[in-house]
């Protein structure tokens, strides 16, 4: 089944401990991306990645980092979490980068930052 | 600053009936909008998508219309389900097509 799959669905944390959440697609797309959902805020990129190796930043990239060493990756990272990366998190992924191939996305990570 | 917006949170429609979701935007370079559905404890899925060059697209039940002048998209469904409630986003990307502003999102909800 073509999916993307992330993990964990939840986490919780505390200040500063580091985290990782991973992200796999199993349909050679060539784009990924992360974003997060907050309430009022809707969804907002945070980090893309239109192939291996070349990663940009979104619009809130401030406190993550992502890489991209394989295709089907691309875990986020947040080194030093902090209460305000408390949020759902989505991966998402599409063929080309293009508005015309629509992204497909997986069923989110509840991280909560104590 | 939020690019693309949704002023509805909540929308309520009895079954059978029209559903409009609209969306308003203010960035003129963004040539593609684009809907997504999303069910709780799921992902956005793509429901449908619009060019600019286009002022309306149809799929089945779901319209969208576009309205470049205004910079205004509407979701039209047709009737409506109890299984469309869920909540919808509108996105919409410029050219380079590598980064998609999404909207708040409204939350649907067909009484049956």
């Amino acid at each position: 089944e073509a999916q993307v799959t992330q993990n964990p669905r939840y986490l919780i944390t505390v200040t500063g401990k580091k985290l990782t959440v991973t992200c796999s697609q199993n349909m050679n797309h060539e784009y990924m991306s992360w974003y997060r959902q907050d309430p009022g805020l809707g969804l907002r990129q945070i980090y893309y990645s239109m192939n291996v190796e070349v990663t940009d930043k979104g619009d809130v990239p401030e406190g993550y980092k992502v890489s991209r060493k394989e295709k089907r990756n691309f875990p986020l990272i947040l080194e030093s979490p902090s209460p305000n990366q408390t949020s759902l998190y989505f991966c998402a992924s599409s063929l080309m980068g293009t508005a015309k191939t629509p992204l497909h996305f997986g069923n989110g990570t509840r991280l909560t930052v104590t | 600053d939020q690019q693309v917006k949704q002023n509805s949170p909540s929308l309520s429609v009895q079954e059978g009936r029209i559903s409009i979701l609209n969306c308003d935007y203010t960035n003129s370079m963004f040539d593609y909008f684009l809907w997504y559905k999303k069910y709780p404890a799921e992902g956005p899925t793509f429901l449908i998508s619009i060019s600019s060059i286009k002022d309306k697209n149809e799929d089945g039940r779901f319209t969208v219309f576009l309205n470049k002048s205004a910079k205004h998209l509407s979701l039209h469904i047709v009737p409506s389900q109890p299984g469309d409630s869920a909540v919808y986003f509108c996105a919409a990307s410029k050219p380079t097509g590598n980064q998609f502003y999404f909207g708040t999102g409204t939350s649907l909800t067909v009484i049956p």
